[in-house]
């Protein structure tokens, strides 16, 4: 079965600090997708990134940057110089393709950041 | 361009009632999930839609739970005989095609008393 683990549950950081958001995976495809989305206050999942099982190439966006590792089955996000418009919950998930089509997404429980002045 | 629609944003009902919730896709999306959110959980597959058929239904807990897509386009979750631990966020995403990266809606609260 599937499995998403976030273990960090709450980080709290000041203005400007760099902060890593980990997230570890279990599955038994050899194909599949990795995401991360950001949840605000407002509630609404917003899309941050998809990466495929086949490219573990870093990826750099702005002050957001994602390490994949396959052999530790691990797809870290890293928020640079962070900002206080940065907290939120973010979600990693992992993409299982349907036996009628559709990737279902299996989400972890969240890392709830915090930014503070 | 407009995003994923849910309405009504919160819903308010009573043991036992009955419940609608509908989900307005991105325009052109053939793609929709419905998946449920409870409090600091991550979000749960419940069901997907290829065009109008429910292609892959086996994430809705019990048969109280139904979903329909009858033009392709806007999906309606029922719910019927409501239990008080169906209350949670019901989250609606749609996607280009299935391949593609999802995009959620706000979700509808439903609070059952």
């Amino acid at each position: 079965a599937q499995k998403v683990t976030q273990a960090q549950t709450e980080i709290s950081v000041v203005e400007k600090e760099d902060v890593t958001l980990d997230c570890v995976y279990e599955t038994r495809d050899t194909t599949y997708y990795l995401f991360w989305y950001k949840q605000p206050p407002s509630g609404e999942l917003v899309f941050l990134i998809r990466r495929n099982s086949f490219d573990e190439q870093n990826e750099i966006s702005g002050r957001y940057s994602w390490n994949f590792q396959k052999s530790t089955s691990s797809f870290n996000f890293t928020i640079t110089a962070s900002q206080v418009v940065d907290s939120a919950v973010y979600f990693c998930a992992l993409s299982e393709v349907l036996t009628g089509g559709g990737n279902k997404l299996t989400f972890g429980t969240g890392t709830q950041l915090k930014v503070e002045l | 361009g407009a995003g994923v629609s849910q309405t009504p944003s919160n819903k308010v009902t009573e043991k036992g009632k009955y419940v609608e919730l509908r989900c307005d896709p991105i325009s052109g999306h053939t793609a929709l999930y419905w998946y449920r959110q409870s409090l600091g959980q991550g979000p749960e597959f419940l069901i997907y839609f290829q065009g109008t058929g429910a292609a892959d239904d086996s994430g809705l807990p019990n048969d109280r739970f139904f979903a329909v897509r009858p033009e392709g386009s806007v999906s309606t979750l029922k719910i019927q005989r409501t239990e008080r631990g169906d209350s949670a966020v019901y989250l609606c995403a749609s996607s280009l095609w299935e391949g593609q990266p999802q995009h959620f809606g706000d979700g509808t609260r439903l609070s059952i008393l």
